[in-house]
């Protein structure tokens, strides 16, 4: 597609529930990263995916976070049994190389 | 879209008037910079990037300057305008494979 498309873009969820966030990155592109952002915060790292490498998962705060990439191309995180901490924006981007990313709008993900 | 960053940083400048935005980064090792302004409800765009074998690079309307004996990064706007206001960040490739990002600084023009 012409941009990084992320569903839904907004989401409630009461605690303990499980969500699942998209990301569709532009066609061709073989790096996709997923970053959070909170109020009042920068970009955190959470996981970055690159061709049919390992994917780098040293930036997922707990076990209750998980994405997977399918088919190198669409992915989705999910966070199980989420806390109200998990509240905040949740930012895919992808790239052809380690630079110039192209990030989609987010999914704001409120737990309530 | 809802705002992200209400607590972070803020410049205020008038309209016309040029804008720096100063970053400071914390790896000696990193070796390409990225700035990205960020717009309400919306994700990060690219404005200009700079390799550590440079210490400025020009773009349309904006520079960046790089300086690493310091570890010090900054933005200009030249005539910054009402469409520049938004959250900017700066981000350092520190050799993992994926960028680190600053916390941010808000940009308000006045006009």
């Amino acid at each position: 597609g012409a941009g990084v498309s992320q569903s839904p873009s907004n989401k409630v969820t009461e605690k303990g529930k499980d969500v699942e966030l998209r990301c569709d990155p532009i066609s061709g592109h073989t790096a996709l990263y997923w970053y959070r952002q909170s109020l009042g915060q920068g970009l955190e790292f959470l996981i970055y995916f690159q061709g049919n490498s390992a994917p780098d998962k040293s930036g997922l705060p707990s076990d209750r976070f998980s994405a997977e990439r399918t088919g190198g191309s669409v992915s989705t995180l999910t966070i199980q049994r989420t806390q109200q901490e998990d509240s905040a924006v949740y930012l895919c981007a992808s790239s052809l190389v380690a630079a110039g990313y192209t990030f989609g709008s987010g999914t704001r993900l409120t737990v309530v | 879209g809802e705002s992200v960053g209400l607590h972070l940083p803020t410049l205020s400048v008038q309209e016309g008037d040029n804008s720096i935005i100063n970053c400071a980064y914390s790896n000696s090792a990193s070796d390409y910079f990225i700035w990205y302004k960020q717009e309400s409800g919306k994700g990060p765009q690219f404005i200009i990037d700079i390799r550590s074998n440079m210490d400025k690079r020009q773009g349309q309307r904006v520079t960046v300057l790089l300086n690493k004996t310091v570890k010090h990064l900054s933005l200009q706007i030249a005539a910054t305008q009402p469409g520049d206001s938004a959250v900017y960040f700066c981000a350092e490739n520190t050799g993992r494979r994926a960028l680190t990002f600053g916390s941010g600084t808000r940009l308000q023009v006045q006009p």
